[in-house]
């Protein structure tokens, strides 16, 4: 049971570069969200999604696109790539609402921008 | 304006005893809570929850209680292990809103031999 699958682990980009962070479950879950944590801080949350072809902003969503084409897939897209958004992403994904609220976490993606 | 907060960034005790990890919250609205466990390098892991309609929930070593008038929360590790060490998150989601969560920024617990 592969769960949250994340990939890259790590990458470096340069200021103004563009990439994608993959994500994947495995689970059949509703939600899939992506959070990003800076040292010292907690988990902020980017954008979220409550199922395929819906998706929302979180606390922190500027710079960052999403999509969400099918129920396994939550694709985090940055734009133009910025040292602010030095960072650990991670993906998640969690049941729909009244089965419990546990979330699932992919093992994290290390981005540095330079 | 911070809706979760864990005012202690880190924590230390000796192997046996009980530690007690420390959540406030502000949000009238969050009725669901959970307290996740984090290794570094790895992606955090669920490890208690309670709704709002109890006040306790235990498994194991581990317990959450939940004061919603202080609108308050704490988890205990009773006894502690040096495999506890590592940084625990609080967070906090409405049942509507499952994939909402909003999260503290972390208390590391080191737990001394």
């Amino acid at each position: 049971n592969a769960g949250v699958t994340q990939t890259p682990k790590f990458q470096v980009l340069k200021t103004g570069q563009s990439m994608t962070l993959q994500c994947a479950q495995d689970m059949n879950h509703e939600y899939m969200s992506w959070y990003r944590q800076d040292p010292g801080m907690g988990l902020r949350l980017i954008h979220y999604s409550v199922g395929a072809g819906i998706t929302d902003q979180g606390e922190v969503p500027n710079g960052y696109n999403v999509s969400r084409s099918t129920t396994e897939d939550f694709p985090l897209r940055l734009l133009s790539a910025a040292p602010s958004q030095t960072s650990v992403y991670f993906c998640a994904s969690s049941y729909s609402k009244g089965q419990g609220n546990t979330i699932y976490f992919g093992e994290g993606s290390w981005l540095t921008v330079v | 304006d911070q809706q979760v907060k864990q005012n202690s960034p880190s924590l230390s005790v000796q192997e046996g005893r009980i530690s007690i990890l420390n959540c406030d919250y502000t949000n009238s609205m969050f009725d669901y809570f959970l307290w996740y466990k984090k290794y570094p390098a790895e992606g955090p892991t669920f490890l208690i929850s309670i709704s709002s309609i109890k006040d306790k929930n235990e498994d194991g070593r581990f317990t959450v209680f939940l004061n919603k008038s202080a609108k308050h929360l704490s988890l205990h590790i009773v006894p502690s292990q040096p495999g506890d060490s590592a940084v625990y998150f609080c967070a906090a989601s409405a049942r509507t809103n499952a994939g909402k969560s909003t999260f503290g920024d972390g208390t590391t617990l080191t737990v001394k031999p």
